[in-house]
């Protein structure tokens, strides 16, 4: 089975800064994608940003990036220039045969 | 795109009463539809996916079942409720390319008492 580890189970950041969310995974496929969701306090899934696994550049989205680093097995999220709006809940998802495998998700807070 | 109807809110059931979820999606045609349920604080647990009319795949053993009566129709069900049923229920619907994302409904709040 695949397992996916997210081995910060809360963080904080102070509004304007930067934070980085890490997450882990195993796989035996070498091609397959990566994404990232966010759960606001409404429990929304909320798509933040995906990356394919034979795409070395690493994806953005606006203020959300990431650093995959796929021999590492590794898929860490980046969030720049931190805002109230981006508190919640945020799980990596890897796809694996059509279907999203979460982790245990990391709580992160946004200090004013 | 696509939007995930999902119903009830939220539900309070006794232990042993059954259970009917249910969600319908509009703007996409023959999606992937999945289950998924979230305890307390915890990642998402997929429970069913289905790639077509009738076709269920179960993913861990359980008090629930799973069916797909229409295209874009997937109901959750259960005939007597336990405790441990309690929890997150997320409807997700995926459509298009392999790599396309899921999208998620609001989700029901089921209290199994």
């Amino acid at each position: 089975a695949q397992t996916v580890t997210q081995s910060q189970p809360e963080m904080s950041v102070q509004e304007a800064e930067t934070v980085t969310l890490s997450c882990t995974y195993d796989t035996s496929e070498s091609d397959y994608y990566l994404f990232w969701y966010k759960q606001p306090p409404s429990r929304q899934m909320i798509l933040v940003i995906r990356q394919e696994a034979y795409k070395q550049q690493n994806a953005t989205e606006n203020r959300f990036s990431v650093n995959f680093q796929k021999a590492a097995k590794s898929f860490s999220l980046k969030i720049s220039d931190s805002q109230l709006g981006d508190a919640a809940m945020y799980f990596c998802a890897p796809l694996r045969a059509q279907k999203l495998v979460f982790g245990q998700g990391t709580r992160l807070t946004i200090n004013p | 795109s696509q939007t995930i109807h999902q119903w009830p809110a939220t539900l309070v059931q006794p232990v042993g009463s059954p259970l009917s979820l249910e969600c319908t999606v509009e703007g996409t045609s023959n999606p992937n539809l999945y289950w998924y349920r979230q305890a307390a604080g915890r990642g998402l647990q997929l429970l069913f996916y289905s790639v077509g009319i009738g076709q269920i795949s179960s993913e861990v053993p359980q008090n629930l079942s799973a069916s797909r009566p229409q295209d874009r129709q997937f109901i959750l069900s259960s005939k007597k409720l336990l405790l441990s049923d309690s929890g997150f229920y997320l409807c997700a619907s995926k459509q298009g390319p392999y790599n396309s994302p899921l999208h998620f409904g609001n989700g029901t709040r089921l209290t199994v008492t």
